[in-house]
């Protein structure tokens, strides 16, 4: 139980683009989701927290506008990288939470490279 | 951010050992977790603590949360080649909050 997928897992795309990467909890319905910026060798960084129906709330120094979150659904969260630019290139992983529980599970990531 | 504090950065051991990884922070928490990852995947839950001083086993690992909520450890018994990855702590304070993570321990292991 509490499996957590990510799409797609790799993304290659030009520079002005916009992309979008889509975790959904299947075997559970995901009270939170957690967006999460990973750069080589180092630790998570939290991006931005989504609750279900509600507008997300973002760490200090990430752009909502770049960086557009919605949790549609229990099951289902999205980030949107707009207007990607190089630097914007990192391993974005999600992770969503339940109940009265505090795990959090994670996706298994999306490579994002941005030409 | 307020971070946990990991060390050392790297760990190499023999196959078959045991290691152990500690796990502080300046701040209490009600839940640690250990996650474990491997180059390019997301991280795996290993263990879940709730209680201070909860010793919790799952196979060959151990980790305990701290009398002072303010540490844990993980130990790993018998290591194997595939305990090769990158252990990250991980704590939190409630139901659905964030959580604040460790740089994380490399564990490196000789055949």
């Amino acid at each position: 139980g509490a499996v957590v997928s990510q799409h797609p897992s790799r993304v290659i795309c030009k520079s002005g683009t916009s992309v979008k990467i889509e975790c959904r909890s299947l075997d559970f319905q995901a009270t939170t989701m957690f967006w999460y910026r990973q750069f080589p060798k180092k630790s998570l960084m939290l991006m931005a927290t989504s609750n279900e129906g509600s507008k997300a709330t973002y760490e200090q120094g990430v752009e909502k506008d770049k960086f557009l979150i919605n949790h549609a659904s229990l099951t289902l969260s999205t980030l949107t990288v707009t207007s990607a630019h190089p630097e914007d290139s990192s391993f974005y992983i999600c992770s969503a939470s339940w109940g009265a529980y505090n795990e959090q599970f994670f996706g298994p990531g999306t490579r994002l490279t941005v030409l | 951010g307020q971070q946990l504090n990991q060390s050392p950065q790297s760990m190499f051991i023999q196959e078959g050992e045991d290691v152990s990884m500690n796990c502080t922070s300046s701040s209490i928490f009600n839940t640690w977790l250990w996650y474990k990852q491997d180059p390019g995947e997301g991280p795996v839950l290993l263990i879940a603590l709730y209680k201070a001083g909860e010793l919790t086993s799952n196979g060959r690992l151990t980790a305990q949360f701290g009398i002072t909520r303010k540490d844990s450890f993980l130990n790993i018994s018998a290591s194997i080649p595939s305990d090769v990855g990158i252990y990250f702590c991980a704590g939190t304070t409630g139901a659905n909050s964030k959580l604040t993570f460790g740089k994380g321990i490399t564990l490196s292991v000789r055949p």
